[in-house]
């Protein structure tokens, strides 16, 4: 059974840092893509940031790009999104997702986390 | 703003047909496949429809996809209780680089 669990969320302050993680379970990690997305509060799903498999090649929304940094731990089955100057439209629940589909064009996400809360406020 | 335009909301009562629509460009849905994902908000998005038109095992047949040129549409037949959320349309976007969201589309079963 697919398992994908975030964790890390948790207040932080405009302009400070954050790192969330996502530990993934029942499948062959290292050769699956994987990928963040976010849901603002009243808002849709916006896509965030992905990776692949084993160039580990990343990618990045205009709305991030800069200031979050994609990776992951093969060895661990672990996926990271390292978050800085935070900003208050960065608030959202953050998702995990693994992905499937072998180039970007023809990804899709088959399985999700529960998500974890960033909330960026003084 | 997102690149992939759905209406704000559908509704239907139960048993009837709900179409969803998804408005992109060449860069988008006229060249990559399309995706779409149920959110109930607070629970985790599930995967309904991949590759335009194919259904992961477990989503029912009432669900169904198809596009044609820059659009794209899902289909909702035998409309039920349970369907009542939201959707979204997705794909990769060849000009930005990246995965594209539709606005999403809040569907009622009155």
């Amino acid at each position: 059974e697919v398992q994908l669990l975030e964790s890390g969320g948790g207040l932080v302050q405009p302009g400070g840092s954050l790192r969330i993680s996502c530990a993934a379970s029942g499948f062959t990690f290292p050769y699956s893509a994987m990928s963040w997305v976010r849901q603002a509060p009243g808002r849709g799903l916006e896509w965030v940031s992905g990776i692949s498999g084993r160039d580990r090649t990343t990618y990045y929304a205009d709305s991030v790009k800069g200031r979050f940094t994609v990776s992951r731990d093969n060895s661990k089955n672990t996926l990271y999104l390292q978050m800085n100057s935070l900003r208050a439209e960065d608030t959202a629940v953050y998702y995990c997702a693994k992905v499937s589909g072998d180039l970007p064009w023809m990804w899709y996400f088959d399985f999700w986390g529960q998500g974890t809360l960033v909330t960026v406020s003084s | 703003q997102s690149v992939l335009t759905q209406p704000p909301s559908a509704s239907g009562t139960p048993g009837q047909r709900v179409s969803i629509s998804c408005s992109g460009s060449n860069s988008n849905i006229g060249s990559n496949t399309v995706n779409w994902y149920q959110h109930l908000p607070g629970a985790a998005p599930k995967l309904l429809i991949y590759g335009t038109n194919q259904r992961p095992s477990g989503v029912p047949d009432r669900f169904s996809g198809s596009r044609s040129g820059t659009s794209a549409s899902l289909a909702i037949s035998g409309l039920q209780s349970e369907d009542e959320t939201d959707y979204y349309c997705a794909t990769w976007d060849d000009s930005l680089n990246g995965y594209v969201f539709g606005t999403g589309t809040k569907v009622t079963v009155l």
